[in-house]
């Protein structure tokens, strides 16, 4: 088992749908949870980050950790063309062994149409 | 704003040749870091470094080494380019501690022939 799985999709919406993007991990020592975002021809990066279960939020952007579940997912509200991109979660345990290496899911490209 | 930057967007080499990426940060960054991202396997790590002349193994080193002789630049090298190294190679950096963002280079998309 893979510990971090991401589905690939792709996933195609219409501009103002809601989207939900999810991973599912194995490793429950991981505490500190992430989303980046990555354009075409571009370096990923850094959209949203939490330690805890619940919910976080950013504007049009709703990260949830649910640790009993070992579940995540990124929710994109009122969906825009400029969302386009592939949407990786990644994972550390913080100093559990890890030595800052973080688990990246391989990534959801979404594409948005108008 | 943190600024990483990659010496080639593209490069083409043929197998067996000697081949160097460079990364360099401008923003003090105590750890760097080389990713390789393929389709289907996402993102992989090949070796960062926590510090000058320090580096450890990520999850894929076998076939490349890397140098980091001063604080802002870190190196990949392929000593002998192989096709199964095409590759799209990302550098990052990151502050220093566990939960410091990594901020990634633009990538430089390797082709071996």
């Amino acid at each position: 088992q893979k510990e971090v799985e991401q589905d690939p999709g792709p996933l195609s919406v219409p501009e103002g749908a809601i989207v939900s993007l999810n991973c599912t991990y194995s490793n429950s020592a991981f505490q500190y949870f992430m989303w980046y975002r990555q354009y075409s021809r571009k370096g990923p990066e850094l959209l949203m980050y939490t330690y805890s279960s619940g919910n976080k939020e950013d504007g049009r952007f709703t990260a949830q950790v649910d640790k009993s579940s070992k579940y995540i997912s990124l929710f994109i509200r009122d969906s825009q063309p400029s969302d386009s991109a592939t949407y990786l979660c990644a994972m550390d345990d913080l100093g559990g062994g890890s030595n800052y290496k973080l688990t990246f899911g391989k990534g959801t490209l979404l594409t948005v149409n108008p | 704003d943190v600024k990483v930057t990659q010496s080639s967007r593209y490069l083409v080499k043929r197998t067996g040749e000697k081949v160097f990426l460079e990364c360099v940060q401008d923003m003090d960054h105590e750890n760097m870091f080389w990713y390789r991202q393929d389709p289907g396997l996402g993102l992989r790590l090949i070796y960062f470094s926590y510090d000058v002349k320090m580096k450890e193994k990520g999850d894929i080193p076998e076939g490349y080494s890397v140098s980091r002789e001063k604080k802002e630049r870190f190196s990949l090298i392929l000593e002998s380019a192989s096709t199964n190294q095409t590759s799209m190679y990302l550098c990052a950096s990151s502050l220093g501690g566990a939960t410091d963002t990594q901020y990634f280079g633009p990538g430089t998309r390797l082709t071996v022939l």
